[in-house]
């Protein structure tokens, strides 16, 4: 059982540039969150999910985009980093109100 | 809106000592309340959680009572280990609703550290 798998581990971006994070659970959640986490700051809730094909924004949701086809995955898309995206982002899954998180990528933007 | 406060860290502590890390809350409604644990370069973990007020949530010798008359869930255990050092985080949900569907709110996290 896998769990929420989290997919890269490590990534570095120039500023500019673009990328995706996936997150999968197989778990059959209905709910579905990116978080990011900063020294000092706990983690913030970025965007989320209530099921395929809805998302919503949550606490600092300028600079991303997500989507959410299948009831699996869901994936955070970054359009045009900036060094102050640079910060280690959690996917959580949940079917009530106990979260499940995924080991997490750490992204550095340049 | 909701919010959490938790005491700062780093808290060290010496093994077999007693731990209370303090935890409170703002919130509308009935959230749930929740303690999470994060060792070194993982994720997040569940380590207890309680629904409503007066519930006490326990796992791996932790307890956290859940307090509505002062807003508090404290995190204890009785003697700490040097493999309980990580970061532990307190959070709420549902603070409108009872329900979790809207993403967690967390508290800063306090680093928690046990020497031999």
């Amino acid at each position: 059982n896998a769990g929420v798998t989290q997919t890269p581990k490590f990534r570095v971006l120039k500023t500019g540039q673009s990328m995706t994070l996936l997150c999968a659970q197989d778990m059959n959640h209905e709910y579905m969150y990116w978080y990011r986490q900063d020294p000092g700051m706990g983690l913030r809730l970025i965007h989320y999910s209530v099921g395929e094909g809805t998302t919503a924004k949550g606490e600092v949701p300028d600079g991303y985009n997500v989507s959410r086809l299948k009831k699996q995955n869901f994936l955070l898309g970054l359009e045009s980093a900036a060094p102050s995206q640079t910060s280690v982002y959690f996917c959580a899954s949940s079917g009530g109100d106990t979260q499940y998180f995924g080991p997490g990528t750490r992204l550095t933007v340049l | 809106g909701d919010s959490v406060t938790q005491m700062e860290g780093p808290v060290t502590l010496s093994e077999e000592a007693f731990l209370t890390i303090n935890c409170t809350y703002t919130a509308t409604g009935y959230p749930s309340l929740f303690w999470y644990v994060q060792y070194p370069g993982e994720g997040l973990q569940l380590l207890l959680k309680a629904t409503k007020a007066d519930d006490k949530g326990s796992n791996k010798g932790f307890e956290a009572t859940y307090r509505k008359e002062t807003t508090s869930f404290h995190l204890e255990k009785g003697s700490v280990q040097v493999s309980d050092s990580a970061v532990y985080f307190c959070a709420l949900s549902g603070g409108y609703s009872g329900g979790g569907a809207d993403g967690l709110t967390f508290g800063k996290g306090t680093h928690l550290i046990i020497q031999p």
